[in-house]
């Protein structure tokens, strides 16, 4: 079945530095993709979508590309701030009948940014 | 404009008890589902409601039930409660035609005792 798989966490930075957070997936035909941030306590928080491929979703400094031939959608950000510090989650949405709706989602990368 | 909102923020049951969460959408939407979140994990789908109806389902047993009201809310119950099923449940609404989007609550965290 679909499914998202996510590097393992936690990943710990300095403020400042690059952020990359892997993600692939497996899916029948072309899901829509997404990223999701946690912050300690609260629900999730829509961060970027891309809906087909080569789409690029960014909000906040944050991006990731939708790369259909590698099955990717890696989450990045130029300079992290300590205010970044949070839970990323991946996240498709299958297509095809009956399909559409739910979210499949990875297990979560914790990112934790020091000052 | 209020976003998703979920009651009670926290409830702690004894197994074999039955629970009952509650969930309001955002104000226009019209689709609710659910998501249990355990510890460490990320979120599972258990069900979809739009117009009355479950539309989708998640590999949940029928323990897990729910409903949707005509004002768009929508409630999750699960009877014979197990100690596994503590975790935090999360309402998300979304539009019909852009289900795919949604908007997630704070959750409600359970604890089966």
């Amino acid at each position: 079945g679909d499914s998202v798989t996510q590097m393992e966490g936690p990943v710990t930075l300095s403020e400042e530095a690059f952020l990359t957070i892997n993600c692939t997936y497996t899916a029948t035909g072309y899901p829509s993709l997404f990223w999701y941030v946690q912050y300690p306590g609260e629900g999730l928080q829509l961060l970027l979508k891309a809906t087909k491929a080569d789409d690029k979703g960014s909000n906040k400094g944050f991006e990731a590309t939708y790369r259909k031939e590698t099955t990717s959608f890696h989450l990045e950000k130029g300079s992290v701030q300590v205010s970044d510090s949070a839970v990323y989650f991946c996240a498709l949405s299958p297509r095809g009948r009956g399909q559409g709706g739910k979210l499949i989602f990875g297990q979560g990368t914790e990112l934790s940014v020091k000052p | 404009d209020a976003g998703v909102t979920q009651s009670p923020t926290h409830l702690i049951k004894t197994r074999g008890q039955q629970v009952t969460l509650r969930c309001s959408p955002k104000s226009g939407h019209d689709t609710v589902s659910w998501y249990q979140q355990a510890l460490g994990q990320g979120p599972q789908f258990i069900f979809q409601y739009y117009e009355e109806e479950e539309r989708q389902r998640g590999n949940f047993p029928d323990r897990f039930s729910g409903h949707q009201f005509p004002n768009y809310s929508s409630e999750l119950n699960v009877n014979a409660l197990l100690l596994g099923d503590s975790a935090l449940y999360l309402c998300a609404s979304s539009l019909s035609r852009i289900h795919y989007e949604q908007y997630f609550g704070p959750g409600t965290r359970l604890t089966v005792t």
